[in-house]
């Protein structure tokens, strides 16, 4: 069974540390694995994408690894700030081999709380 | 260019009412999707539709549940009767193409309260 497991549940930094989510998956075929940031009463916004072969991906303070032979992926977060609150879901995708497409398979989410 | 919209932002029901839900996709999305996202979990997929053709409609609950996309752009998911389960936020998201490398951009969803 496809699954996402996402650890810690929530976190609570002070604003300007450093944080790092971890996400590990068991689903297959991969293809590819995303980051997403949810702010409270928003849709998720796409953070990364890595592929396969890509194991490491960077947008702005936002740097997520993938090692696909362990089936994890982490996001660090660098000097954090208080926008940075909000939800990290990571999202997996694979293939359906039957009939053709892919399939998104949703981590719980990381809740994670900047404070002064 | 203009966000994947979704109406309303908020609802309040009793139990065995029902309700409807509004997504307008960004321009010329092919792919539409209908989640469930309950306090504390990740979204969960309702149905996947490509153009007005539902793609993938496993975990709709079809008894109570429906959508449609007549005409391939906007869409409408429905609930009929609602139970206090389905509390929940209602997130709609689309897709240029369903390709492995398209982002699905997502709308700010609708809370959904029965009472």
């Amino acid at each position: 069974k496809n699954q996402v497991e996402q650890s810690p549940q929530s976190l609570i930094i002070l604003e300007g540390k450093n944080c790092t989510l971890q996400c590990n998956y068991t689903v297959s075929p991969f293809s590819n694995l995303r980051w997403y940031k949810q702010d409270t009463g928003r849709g998720p916004v796409s953070l990364t994408i890595m592929t396969f072969s890509e194991n490491t991906k960077s947008n702005g303070r936002y740097t997520a690894t993938l090692d696909a032979d362990t089936k994890q992926s982490s996001l660090h977060i660098t000097a954090s700030q208080l926008s940075d609150s909000a939800s990290y879901i990571c999202v997996v995708t694979s293939l359906i081999l039957t009939g053709g497409g892919n399939k998104l398979t949703f981590g719980t989410g990381t809740q994670l709380k900047v404070e002064l | 260019e203009a966000g994947v919209a979704q109406s309303p932002r908020y609802k309040i029901i009793e139990k065995r009412q029902s309700v409807a839900f509004w997504c307008n996709p960004i321009s010329g999305h092919a792919t539409l999707y209908w989640y469930q996202q309950i306090l504390g979990q990740g979204p969960k997929l309702l149905i996947q539709f490509q153009n007005n053709g539902v793609v993938d409609d496993s975990q709709l609950p079809k008894d109570r549940f429906s959508a449609e996309r007549l005409k391939g752009v906007d869409s409408t998911l429905k609930i009929q009767p609602a139970k206090l389960e389905d509390s929940a936020v209602y997130l709609c998201a689309s897709r240029k193409r369903t390709s492995l490398g398209e982002t699905q951009y997502f709308g700010p969803g609708t809370r959904l309260l029965v009472l």
